[in-house]
């Protein structure tokens, strides 16, 4: 039979553009969230986190943004490249036990 | 400095067969977690070990068990397997000693599991 997966919002963006990838989380209590790239074929990989005391963390082309108040995180990639390209997981939790959202397909077109 | 280890990549499987899955973490790791991906429920918490003790375990049946040696290296075990049970087992590392309870999970390739 056909079987159901999760539907995962995608988001295209072209080559030299700014990306913005929202995630909801549901524990208010959460003191640490954090984001993962995923490609095709391997394991999430470590892009960047933040804690609750904090709203905004910079890494390299990365920005985090946190709002406890409505419970959203959302991640900026500036600039986007075509290895950009993968599945971005938003994760909330701590000691080795994360909770992981749906994750949104980004698609750069060049 | 080489990453998270699991083997195998792929393995076929028979309902109600057990299966075995191995992880190296990252040396200096104590900290070994595992997770379940499926299409349908996407990345779910197995079980995390922390110097051999499990420290924490997801909502998982009895059917899904691990351990940790001495060394960090983990296994997880999979029981009387079910269909359901096909899925990417991903294990992922961390010093897993920060005091403030967050640190940053360093992830395997996966080994993907089907069951026939």
């Amino acid at each position: 039979g056909e079987s159901v997966g999760l539907h995962l919002p995608t988001l295209s963006v072209q080559e030299g553009d700014n990306s913005i990838i929202n995630c909801a989380y549901s524990n208010s209590a959460s003191d640490y969230f954090i984001w993962y790239k995923q490609e095709s074929g391997k394991g999430p990989q470590f892009i960047i986190d933040i804690r609750s005391n904090m709203d905004k963390r910079q890494g390299q082309r990365v920005t985090v943004l946190l709002n406890k108040t409505v419970k959203h995180l959302s991640l900026q990639i500036a600039a986007t490249q075509p290895g950009d390209s993968a599945v971005y997981f938003c994760a909330e939790g701590s000691w080795g036990k994360l909770q992981f959202g749906a994750g949104t397909q980004v698609v750069v077109t060049p | 400095k080489a990453g998270v280890t699991q083997t195998p990549r792929y393995l076929i499987k028979t309902r109600g067969q057990q299966v075995t899955l191995s992880c190296s973490p990252i040396s200096g790791h104590r900290s070994v977690s595992w997770y379940q991906q499926t299409p349908g429920q996407g990345l779910q918490f197995l079980f995390e070990y922390f110097s051999e003790t499990q420290r924490n375990k997801g909502n998982f049946p009895g059917r899904f068990s691990g351990r940790q040696f001495s060394n960090s290296r983990s296994e997880m075990n999979v029981s009387t397997l079910e269909l359901g049970d096909s899925a990417l087992y991903l294990c992922a590392s961390s010093q897993g000693a920060d005091s403030s309870g967050a640190n940053v999970l360093t992830f395997g390739a996966g080994s993907r599991l089907t069951v026939l």
